[in-house]
């Protein structure tokens, strides 16, 4: 079974301009979650998607925005970049989402999309 | 809010030795679930074992271990017989059964190193 896919792995942007990565999740899993890895701020929950709908939210700005479709693919959006947006940005799924602990809720990461904004 | 706190930035171990890596965590719930994460150089983050606050026996998996001090709010990785394979970034993670879905609450990360 195919791993978290994340596309694209590197992008470079300037400031003002706009993005959107992609994640695939593991085929059956419904849930995805969004996070972003900087040096200075380390990993941050950005936000979660399961079956469609937006479950959970971090602090980020408006700027930042996702959505998720169908197939269970989720996209991430940030408009107007600002040098601080630079970072790896994960996602992970899971079969499900919450409750107790199980392989049905079980994280797996997929390989970062790394974000350059100059 | 939670929060988790990884207060070694680097460590190193020879290979063949032991290592334990320390996680404190903050919270007000009775229920939540507690990870260890491996991130390589690859940047692909690993599950490498969990631990369910419930449960007073502490999670094994081969060569990892965990000690979880519940009214202590601790939660360390003993890496026996360590391999070169393990150096990497180890992340301590929460995640609250009650309110917060499959969101994860990172630690600041523990630089492993392993010498020949």
């Amino acid at each position: 079974k195919a791993g978290v896919t994340q596309t694209p792995r590197y992008l470079i942007k300037t400031r003002g301009q706009q993005v959107t990565l992609s994640c695939s999740p593991i085929s059956g899993h419904r849930s995805v979650s969004w996070y972003q890895q900087t040096p200075g701020q380390g990993l941050q929950f950005l936000f979660e998607y399961f079956s469609e709908t937006q479950r959970n939210k971090g602090n980020f700005p408006g700027r930042f925005s996702g959505r998720q479709f169908s197939n269970s693919r989720s996209e991430m959006n940030v408009s107007t970049l600002e040098l601080g947006d630079s970072a790896l940005y994960l996602c992970a799924s899971s079969l499900g989402t919450g409750g107790s602990l199980s392989s049905y809720n079980e994280q797996f990461f997929g390989p970062g999309t790394r974000l350059t904004v100059l | 809010a939670q929060t988790v706190t990884q207060s070694q930035p680097e460590m190193s171990v020879q290979e063949a030795e032991t290592v334990t890596l320390s996680c404190t965590y903050d919270t007000s719930e009775s229920d939540y679930y507690l990870f260890w994460y491996k991130q390589p150089p690859s940047r692909q983050m690993i599950l490498v074992i969990r631990q369910e606050a419930y449960k007073q026996q502490n999670a094994t998996e081969n060569r990892f271990s965990v000690n979880f001090q519940k009214a202590a709010k601790s939660f360390s990785l003993k890496i026996s017989d360590s391999q070169l394979g393990d150096a990497a970034m180890y992340f301590c993670a929460y995640r609250s059964e009650e309110t917060s879905g499959s969101r994860l609450t990172f630690g600041e990360g523990t630089q492993l190193t392993v010498n020949p």
